[in-house]
């Protein structure tokens, strides 16, 4: 069906708000990854799913950054009371089960004033 | 750990000459390597991969790149570029270490000058 949807596409808040990122895989896709990629920057991995198992969250820079896949497809992400230094573009990739070619969603760019 | 240097942050070509986008990895085991492009305001698109199979790998929109081992690199290469070719560029490297992240380096941006 159609590609991997992230929503919203710009969201602005304030420092010390929570906000929650939406990422819509393609469907029967396996694995899904979430990225950070700051300004003039490669993407920085954060977390990844399998299904709805999380096998590795080792990029999660602190424990106000959470991510979830409760039925193993949507997957949100997470962030608690917000820092400056978390503006950045959000970015969430999906892959067919076995394989190792990534597709990328269009990502959220998140500015914390 | 494994990782990508991409050694040009910036290359700028004429149109209809070749390009070239440097890319040496760290790896402890045979790498799985991958260029992205990335156009503005679009999704990062995969432009080939390369898993140990041929070294010489070929992409889409007439790039390819080569897996030397003996050099730790894996140049990507176009004969001749088109201005539609101007964007940025990812090389990645898929940790094969028991986790299954992809390592991206800081990204080349291509100019093409007409």
């Amino acid at each position: 069906g159609a590609g991997v949807s992230q929503s919203p596409r710009y969201k602005v808040t304030k420092r010390g708000q929570d906000v929650t990122l939406r990422c819509d895989p393609i469907s029967s896709h396996a694995t899904l990854y979430w990225y950070q990629q700051a300004l003039g920057q490669g993407p920085e991995f954060l977390t990844y799913f399998n299904y709805e198992a999380q096998p590795d969250k080792s990029g999660l820079p602190s424990d106000r950054f959470s991510a979830e896949r409760p039925e193993g497809s949507i997957s949100t992400l997470t962030i608690q009371r917000t820092e400056q230094r978390d503006s950045a573009m959000y970015r969430c990739s999906s892959g067919r089960p076995g394989s190792d070619t990534q597709y990328f969603g269009p990502g959220t760019r998140l500015t914390v004033l | 750990a494994q990782s990508v240097t991409q050694l040009d942050s910036h290359v700028s070509v004429s149109e209809g000459t070749p390009v070239l986008l440097r890319c040496n990895y760290s790896s402890s085991y045979s790498p799985s390597l991958f260029w992205y492009v990335q156009h503005p305001n679009k999704g990062l698109q995969l432009l080939l991969k390369y898993t140990s199979a041929a070294t010489l790998v070929k992409g889409i929109n007439g790039f390819e790149a080569e897996f030397k081992k003996s050099e730790t690199s894996f140049h990507l290469t176009k004969p001749s570029a088109h201005m539609s070719d101007a964007a940025e560029y990812f090389c990645v490297v898929r940790d094969t270490s028991g986790t299954y992240k992809y390592i991206f380096g800081t990204g080349t941006r291509l100019k093409v000058l007409a």
